[in-house]
């Protein structure tokens, strides 16, 4: 079946733009996940999602950073005022409802902030 | 804060032999170990997923726990070519669904 889709799959902005960076889960995955991955280093979390509940931001790095999935679906990253720090790739990934809760990675939008 | 700790390598090893890949965490609750494949400009692939102290198999994986030394290990036997890649260990605090925390990965370079 489908994996994980993410779009766009590169993104380029200027110093102080808004993005947003949209990921289609797994078709039946309740939960949602978002990443980000600075050049060299593992995946970071970012923030969590159950359906449409938001159960853990804890990982988003400002206020600059937003996240939603209105219809327990498809979810959106937004990133207000880039910097060139946001430069990353950020990466969606979906589980199911268990017993293993594993998660599967989308392709990733690669940002780069200029 | 929750630490997962891996050697950066790169780890080279010979093609048909055995690869070793080690990962230590800090946090003594975790519940969830896995490890991911990532070839260079891709997305994290899981590989392996484990839970409970000793041995999983897969094929040419086996996973390896041991929750006392908070120590997990993935070997890749007969290593081919294709297996070079960053092996990413990754670990979730709790026994549901919640974010996971990842090493810095170990760069495997598999050499026919």
């Amino acid at each position: 079946g489908a994996g994980v889709s993410q779009s766009p799959r590169y993104k380029v902005a200027k110093r102080g733009q808004d993005v947003a960076l949209r990921c289609d889960p797994i078709s039946g995955h309740v939960s949602l996940f978002w990443y980000q991955q600075a050049l060299g280093q593992g995946p970071e979390f970012l923030t969590y999602f159950q359906n449409e509940a938001q159960l853990d931001k804890s990982g988003l790095p400002s206020d600059r950073f937003f996240a939603e999935r209105p219809e327990g679906s498809v979810s959106t990253l937004k990133i207000q005022r880039t910097q060139q720090e946001d430069s990353a790739v950020y990466l969606c990934a979906s589980s199911g409802q268990g017993p293993t809760y594993e998660q599967y990675f989308g392709p990733g939008t690669r940002l780069t902030v200029t | 804060q929750k630490e997962v700790e891996q050697n950066s390598g790169p780890l080279s090893v010979p093609e048909g032999a055995i690869a070793s890949l080690n990962c230590t965490y800090s946090d003594r609750g975790s519940q969830s170990f896995f490890w991911y494949r990532q070839y260079s400009g891709k997305s994290p692939e899981l590989i392996m997923s484990i839970y409970s102290n000793g041995d999983k198999e897969d094929g040419r994986f086996t996973a390896q726990l041991n929750k006392a030394s908070q120590y997990v290990s993935l070997l890749i036997r007969d290593s081919q070519p294709s297996d070079s890649a960053t092996y990413l260990c990754a670990v979730n605090a709790g026994g549901g669904a919640d974010g996971l925390t990842f090493g810095k990965g170990t760069h495997l370079i598999i050499q026919p």
